[in-house]
């Protein structure tokens, strides 16, 4: 069964670092998401990204974050210079017609010390 | 500002008895509506959805109904079984569900199901 992947599983990174999160999205799937959720918080929306340009974002997702595609099959997370607020678990997810119905990756738990 | 509430943090059932998990929102917007599972370690899974031109939507076990006036909705689960153990999430968003945009879905903070043997 198709899966979305995400990588790392879990990164440890000093304040102020750059961080990448990659995911390889289901492949015949258009839509693609970042979620995250702080421990012990709820699931929170990050970005959405459509024809290779972002379709729409939160309040959250603010000039420190990008993401991107640069391949066809990746999918990419950057936080440029990390605060430990951002410490959490970043949930990539994909849709094949955007409809909300959305399959998740396992996440990548990122902890800034 | 909590548009989408699970106000039962956590809920025990017997196995075989039914669960109720009940799911609140505020935003009038809101015009489709999913239930996510999530096991630990694992990312959310799509269980099952309603459209806000519905108020039932039915598969298999599972059941979801929307009350759009009292902007409520519950998703039942019959006979509750030991693998449905896990945290349900309720999601909302004022996409719909006629494709074409990809409107990121509010989540609600989750309720741990437990299913007792």
């Amino acid at each position: 069964e198709p899966e979305v992947t995400q990588t790392p599983s879990h990164q440890v990174t000093q304040m102020g670092q750059e961080v990448i999160l990659r995911c390889v999205p289901i492949s015949n799937h258009l839509y693609f998401y970042w979620y995250r959720q702080i421990l012990g918080q709820k699931v929170e929306f990050l970005v959405s990204f459509y024809n290779n340009e972002i379709s729409e974002k939160s309040e959250i997702f603010d000039d420190q974050f990008s993401v991107e595609r640069p391949d066809g099959s990746n999918f990419t997370l950057k936080i440029r210079s990390t605060k430990l607020e951002d410490s959490a678990m970043y949930f990539c997810a994909s849709s094949e017609e955007g409809t909300g119905e959305l399959f998740f990756g396992e996440g990548s738990r990122l902890t800034v010390l | 500002d909590q548009q989408v509430k699970q106000n039962s943090p956590s809920l025990s059932v017997q196995e075989g008895r039914i669960s109720i998990l009940n799911c609140d929102y505020t935003n009038s917007m809101f015009d489709y509506f999913l239930w996510y599972k999530k096991y630990p370690a694992e990312g959310p899974t799509f269980l099952i959805s309603i459209s806000s031109i519905k108020d039932k939507n039915e598969d298999g076990r599972f059941t979801v109904f929307l009350n759009k006036s009292a902007k409520h909705l519950s998703l039942h689960i019959v006979p509750s079984q030991p693998g449905d153990s896990a945290v349900y999430f309720c999601a909302a968003s004022e996409g719909g569900d006629s494709g074409g945009g990809a409107d990121g879905l509010t989540f609600g903070k989750g309720t741990h199901l437990i299913i007792q043997p």
